[in-house]
């Protein structure tokens, strides 16, 4: 199974909602990312956790907070968000060894529209 | 420091090749290559780890010149399904931080 699940597909909410992303994966990889992708942008790196430990947070906004509760899961928090926040969000995974990037495996992506 | 590719955009016909190129300023522990196709996510094609490596994947290959520091993608006879941004990543220390290209958008035409 090379699959990574995201849920909700579409998220629309309002700036003072407060919403979770979810992603799923079942490959056993140790180093799962959140990435923001804007329309014709490369996809912005945003967290990264590595054995269920943040490694990496790439001065994001604290309306955004991740969330690791296992080695399969990953959530992203969403907290009074801005309409330029709206993008649609990727969840990856890959394999984890001492800071190496492997073959990162992307979600289907969650489409977020703030209004 | 973002790497830069060249060039923004392809359009060819069915059966042309193309070549995508992705330079860094500083030399890289690794380049990846990934493609995105509208309304997809991206998908994985290959990671370069070694200076003069290259690599192949069914016509899509690669190399990696010896100072590490310039990738190129050649797509060779393409086909339809070839369209989309390609875009490479690239790996400047061991700490899961991959940056990524601006993107180049490849068109096929029948």
């Amino acid at each position: 199974d090379t699959e990574v699940t995201q849920t909700p597909k579409h998220l629309v909410m309002g700036m003072t909602n407060k919403k979770s992303l979810k992603c799923e994966q079942h490959m056993g990889h140790r180093a799962m990312y959140w990435y923001k992708q804007k329309a014709k942008k490369p996809p912005e790196l945003m967290f990264v956790y590595s054995y269920e430990k943040l490694s990496i947070n790439e001065s994001v906004p604290s309306r955004f907070s991740p969330e690791c509760p296992n080695s399969s899961l990953l959530n992203l928090h969403l907290h009074a968000l801005q309409p330029e926040d709206s993008a649609l969000y990727l969840c990856a995974s890959s394999q984890a060894n001492g800071g190496l990037i492997y073959e990162q495996y992307f979600g289907p992506g969650t489409r977020l529209t703030v209004t | 420091q973002q790497p830069v590719q060249s060039p923004q955009a392809v359009i060819l016909r069915e059966g042309e090749d193309a070549v995508i190129n992705c330079s860094s300023s500083k030399a890289l522990y690794s380049v990846h290559w990934y493609r995105q196709k509208h309304g997809e996510a991206p998908v994985f094609l290959m990671i370069l780890l070694k200076g003069g490596e290259q690599k192949g994947h069914e016509k899509i290959s690669a190399s990696f010149n010896e100072k590490k520091q310039q990738s190129s993608l050649y797509l060779t006879a393409s086909q339809l399904s070839y369209s989309g941004t390609y875009f490479c990543g690239t790996e400047m220390d061991s700490n899961y931080q991959l940056i990524w290209g601006a993107g180049t958008k490849l068109i096929i035409k029948p």
